[in-house]
């Protein structure tokens, strides 16, 4: 079936960057975008761009261009969100969702905590 | 800046219908902003009910809907049962690739 999992939890201080994965199963990987979208805690979702299926180009939200860069690996079926100038407003919950052509995610990756703090 | 705004908190007796609304800081949300609605409970993953307006996801119960009424995107639930109490999200594609979420509903029902 469909999958996407992502990497596990990671802690880092104010000014570092971080990496998540998020590998996909159960679909040809290369045929669909994929968005990353972000939850503060007790806050809303938050769209922060997107990648498309050939990996060759990104959109992100304005609020996070320059410190932000989504890359894909097709020998792994993996995509990859870079955050970077990290400060404690970035922690959240990050999640992958995949996007069959429907303009929305349908399928959710499990979420990736990450947490800034000095 | 694009907001996307939506009620914060509605309530809705069981068996009783609702109707969440998405709409935009300035102009009015149509198709082509391809609406989509997304629920979410605490500590989950979000799970996407309604793409493209009106399109039910995978799995996703008849009695959700989406429309659009008037200069707003819409979602309507009918025949609420307890375990519809979550939050709610639309998105809105707002062009040369980017998009916008909703501030977000807190469904109670009661």
């Amino acid at each position: 079936q469909v999958q996407l999992v992502q990497s596990g939890a990671e802690v880092k201080k104010p000014g570092a960057s971080v990496k998540i994965s998020c590998k996909a199963s159960g679909y040809t990987f290369t045929s669909l975008h994929m968005h990353w979208v972000r939850q503060a805690p007790g806050q809303g979702l938050e769209w922060m761009g997107q990648i498309s299926p050939s990996g060759g180009k990104t959109n992100y939200a304005q609020k996070f261009q320059g410190r932000v860069r989504m890359t894909r690996d097709m020998s792994t079926s993996t995509d990859y969100m870079e955050l970077s100038s990290l400060r404690s407003e970035d922690t959240a919950m990050y999640y992958c969702g995949r996007d069959s052509g429907t303009y929305s995610p349908d399928v959710w990756g499990q979420g990736t905590l990450v947490t800034v703090s000095s | 800046q694009t907001v996307v705004t939506q009620e914060p908190s509605l309530s809705v007796s069981p068996g009783g219908t609702v109707t969440l609304t998405c709409g935009l800081s300035s102009g009015s949300v149509s198709t082509t902003h391809y609406p989509s609605w997304y629920q979410q409970t605490p500590g989950q993953a979000p799970r996407t009910l309604i793409y493209s307006t009106n399109t039910r996801s995978s799995g996703v119960p008849d009695r959700f809907s989406g429309s659009i009424l008037g200069s707003k995107a819409a979602l309507t639930i009918a025949g609420a049962q307890a375990d519809d109490e979550s939050d709610y999200y639309c998105a809105l594609y707002m062009g040369r690739g980017t998009y916008v979420f909703g501030t977000g509903t807190k469904v109670t029902v009661l």
